[in-house]
């Protein structure tokens, strides 16, 4: 069946990055692209940005352009998510979600990665 | 403070009809792009409820709808039952923006 794993949880020191994975089964990989997301405690969802299918190209929120990069290896069907520079207000569960267009909606989400960030 | 506006919470009883309302403007619900929702139950990752307005993904059952005019979207759940208590977003596409854009999500309580 259609699936997204995410990798384990992480705890970060403020001032670092972070890395995390998103690796896809079950469909073609370069047929969809990926967004991610994320929730802080008791918050709403948060769009971080996009990776668009066969040209890999991204778009991301602005306030997360100089330190977000995403990128994706087709070869294993996995995106991949990393933010730089971290702050404690970036503690949250990040998910990434596939989807055919950034206008369309988004059927299939991972369990979602808690990241910390305290030092 | 979100693009899409959502009130915080609505609540109903069991059997009840609730709405859930998603406000946006000229550059995002009412620049024609669609509205989706997600439903999202404590602890868990969101699930698309209806997407491109008003079609539901299979398995979502008919007692959920979705509508959209102008630049308002809404969510109905008719028969409400317990099981449906959870958070519920509306998501579209701001041209100005160049984003995906989210509600701040409604509460749903099945009292």
């Amino acid at each position: 069946q259609v699936q997204l794993i995410q990798s384990g949880a992480e705890v970060k020191k403020p001032g670092t990055s972070v890395k995390v994975s998103c690796k896809a089964s079950g469909y073609t990989f370069s047929s969809y692209g990926i967004i991610w997301v994320r929730q802080a405690p008791g918050q709403g969802l948060e769009w971080l940005g996009w990776i668009a299918p066969y040209s890999g190209s991204t778009n991301f929120e602005q306030k997360f352009q100089d330190r977000i990069t995403m990128t994706k290896d087709t070869s294993t069907s996995t995106a991949y998510m990393e933010l730089g520079s971290l702050r404690s207000d970036d503690t949250a569960v990040y998910y990434c979600a596939r989807g055919i267009s950034p206008t369309h909606g988004f059927d299939m989400w991972g369990q979602g990665t808690m990241v910390t960030v305290s030092s | 403070q979100s693009v899409l506006t959502q009130p915080p919470s609505v609540s109903g009883a069991p059997g009840q009809r609730v709405t859930i309302s998603c406000t946006g403007g000229d550059s995002n619900i009412g620049a024609r792009y669609d509205v989706h929702w997600y439903q999202q139950l404590p602890g868990t990752a969101p699930k698309l409820l209806i997407y491109g307005n008003n079609n539901r993904p299979s398995g979502v059952p008919d007692r959920i709808s979705g509508s959209k005019s102008g630049t308002s979207a809404s969510l109905a759940i008719t028969g409400l039952r317990a099981a449906d208590e959870a958070d519920y977003y509306c998501q579209s596409y701001d041209s100005s923006l160049s984003a995906v854009v989210f509600g701040g999500g409604t509460k749903l309580t099945v009292l």
